[in-house]
């Protein structure tokens, strides 16, 4: 069974520090690992997917790196800014779970001006 | 751009009564699921569909759910008798292959 952990489970930092959350996940076959953007009482936004062929993806101040091997994905987020105050959840889709996304429990993240 | 549209975005429903929660997947796409999140606590999955039938469902998923394509456009969850513990988030999700897309979710309170 996969098991998904996010650390920290919260962050704050002032504007224009880089962000880094870690993912991890127990079952290393996974096809690919999502992440995501929540917004409080809102859905989930698509930031970033990577396939598990795929070392890291990037898009625009995001990077996300994945190492299969370990069970690790960690997200990078240049230059934060108060926009960016939201929770990140990671989620790993693997043979072992089916065709379904299981996610960790987010990390929050508060960027102050 | 292409989203997931889902309807309503808050429903309040007694204790025993049935609730459908709507949904429009992007178009193109032919993989359909169901989430839903308590509120403190992690994403879970409830059911994913393909090809008009069930092709998952986890222990959530009872005989109280159900789901339903009923034409070429909507993606619908039943609750048949609505308990107390079933006040959540209610997300709908689409994927052509491989990324999904989440919808903005239905607030599901059962008072």
């Amino acid at each position: 069974k996969q098991e998904v952990t996010q650390i920290p489970a919260a962050l704050s930092v002032p504007e224009g520090e880089n962000l880094v959350l870690n993912c991890s996940f127990t079952d290393s076959a996974i096809y690919n690992l999502q992440w995501f953007r929540q917004d409080p009482g809102k859905g989930l936004t698509s930031l970033l997917l990577i396939q598990s062929s795929q070392r890291e993806q990037t898009s625009g101040r995001l990077n996300a790196s994945l190492d299969k091997s370990s069970g690790r994905s960690t997200l990078y987020i240049a230059a934060s800014q108060p926009g960016d105050s939201a929770t990140y959840l990671c989620a790993p889709q693997s043979p072992a779970a089916g065709n379904k996304l299981t996610f960790g429990g987010g990390t929050r993240v508060l960027v102050k001006p | 751009e292409p989203e997931v549209t889902q309807t309503p975005s808050h429903q309040v429903t007694q204790m025993g009564q049935e609730v459908i929660l709507r949904c429009v997947p992007i178009s193109n796409h032919l993989y359909f699921y169901w989430y839903r999140q308590i509120l403190g606590q992690k994403v879970e999955f409830l059911v994913s569909f393909y090809n008009n039938e069930i092709s998952e469902k986890s222990e959530i998923f009872d005989d109280q759910f159900s789901v339903e394509r009923p034409d070429g456009s909507n993606f619908t969850l039943k609750i048949r008798s609505t308990k107390l513990e079933d006040s959540a988030m209610y997300f709908c999700a689409s994927s052509e292959e491989v990324e999904a897309f989440f919808g903005q979710g239905t607030r599901l309170t059962v008072v």
